[in-house]
């Protein structure tokens, strides 16, 4: 059975530095789609990123970048120029192209200070 | 687009009630999913459907809960008797394939 592994329960980042979220998952397959969620207080879940495992370049939306390594099994998610909004708890996720459901880490909660 | 829509968006009742949570998925998004999310437990995937048809109820907890959908634009999840350790939030999701993974707001479920 596919895994996610979060091992920071809780980041802090000042305003406008960067900060790495660490992901790691075990899965036999080959390939596969990774995912960054983002709860805010709100409790909304909100999609950051997504990455393809077929494709070798790192995916990157504005501010947010992924760092990954298929080899590893490694997903690390980077934040550039913190701001505040960026604070909330920050969920990896795995899914498999067959199939249909996500698998979840425990998440990192991602404190920024001013 | 409305987005996933969840009802209530708060439910406190007390021990032994039945509850119902209700989900409006996007049009289109032939799968739907079931997720409860708690601080000892984090997200679990309780049940999912694909074309109305449930693939997988593996998560669902106990006999308490069963979850339905009708149709394409309608599902519910229903605890019978409801159990103080049901207190969780349940998000419903809705997928057009795995590309695009939309949330519900949730449903924030308190039981006395």
């Amino acid at each position: 059975a596919q895994t996610v592994t979060q091992s920071q329960p809780e980041m802090s980042v000042q305003e406008a530095e960067t900060v790495t979220l660490s992901c790691t998952y075990d899965t036999s397959e080959s390939d596969y789609y990774l995912f960054w969620y983002k709860q805010p207080p709100s409790r909304q879940m909100i999609l950051v990123i997504r990455q393809e495992a077929y494709k070798q370049q790192n995916a990157t939306e504005n501010r947010f970048s992924v760092n990954f390594q298929k080899a590893a099994k490694s997903f690390s998610l980077k934040i550039s120029d913190s701001q505040l909004g960026d604070a909330a708890m920050y969920f990896c996720a795995y899914g498999p192209v067959r199939g249909n459901k996500l698998v979840f880490g425990a998440g990192t909660i991602l404190r920024v200070k001013s | 687009d409305a987005g996933v829509i969840q009802s209530p968006r708060h439910e406190v009742t007390e021990m032994g009630q039945e509850v119902t949570l209700r989900c409006k998925p996007i049009s289109g998004h032939n799968s739907l999913f079931w997720y409860r999310q708690t601080m000892m437990r984090g997200l679990e995937l309780l049940i999912y459907f694909n074309n109305n048809v449930p693939i997988d109820d593996s998560g669902m907890p106990e006999d308490r809960f069963s979850a339905k959908m009708p149709n394409a634009s309608f599902s519910t999840l229903k605890i019978q008797p409801s159990e103080p350790r049901d207190s969780a939030v349940y998000f419903c999701a809705s997928s057009p394939n795995l590309n695009g993974y939309t949330f519900g707001s949730g449903t924030r479920l308190t039981v006395v």
